[in-house]
């Protein structure tokens, strides 16, 4: 098992752009969660999936970010029309069924210019 | 509301104890984290303490839970430099287990 993994590490827009990141869950894990870190904060929750359904999403998920699982394993998070404010690092975790423990990715740093 | 605070930098020499305390609001708190981040890394998850417990011990890391004040430390005996990162304190709600509120993290160094 390789742990959470995503991709890309890095990425450059420019304001307007769209963007979309992937995660990849430990293959075991029915729960994957995103969440938002800016620079000196700790993370913040954005959303969560119970295999393909997404069960939660916090105030910070405008209508600009969409989060999909389509088949209940990699999940994508996409942002439309990107602002610089969106510039931070996009972590996913996975964890099986309420477990405790959620095991984070390496993140995806997003800088909008 | 949900709230998790720390303080922000905690620099300690190299074989000392390193002593990392959080304070949270949500009095319905159920799980109480602690997460470490090196630069570059995503977060790895230390150890974890269920509310009804005072104390987890895990090799050199002490976990301290005063539910009443509301309190969570965590020491790190005999610190060296690879202990170097930033922790972050962490809870969830048994009924919400999906969401982990973080602090904002304390940056430890460690001195020579």
């Amino acid at each position: 098992d390789t742990g959470v993994s995503q991709d890309p590490r890095h990425k450059i827009t420019k304001r307007g752009q769209n963007v979309t990141f992937r995660c990849d869950p430990i293959s075991e894990h029915n729960r994957l969660y995103w969440y938002r870190q800016t620079l000196g904060q700790g993370p913040e929750f954005l959303t969560y999936f119970q295999n393909e359904a997404q069960l939660e999403k916090s105030r910070l998920l405008s209508d600009r970010f969409s989060a999909e699982r389509p088949k209940g394993s990699f999940s994508t998070l996409e942002i439309q029309r990107t602002e610089q404010g969106d510039s931070a690092m996009y972590l996913c975790a996975s964890s099986t069924d309420r477990a405790v423990e959620q095991y984070f990715g390496p993140g995806t740093r997003l800088t909008v210019t | 509301g949900e709230d998790v605070e720390q303080s922000l930098f905690l620099s300690v020499r190299e074989g000392d104890s390193s002593v990392i305390n959080c304070t949270y609001t949500d009095s319905s708190s159920t799980y109480l984290y602690w997460y470490k981040q090196e630069p570059g890394a995503g977060l790895q998850l230390l150890t974890y303490i269920f509310s009804n417990m005072d104390m987890k011990q895990d090799q050199r890391l002490t976990v301290l839970l005063n539910k009443k004040d509301k309190h969570l430390s965590l020491r790190i005996a005999d610190t060296q430099t690879g202990d170097s990162a930033i922790y972050f304190c962490a809870e969830s709600t048994y009924s919400s287990a999906s969401k982990i509120i973080f602090g904002s993290g304390t940056r430890l160094s460690i001195r020579p």
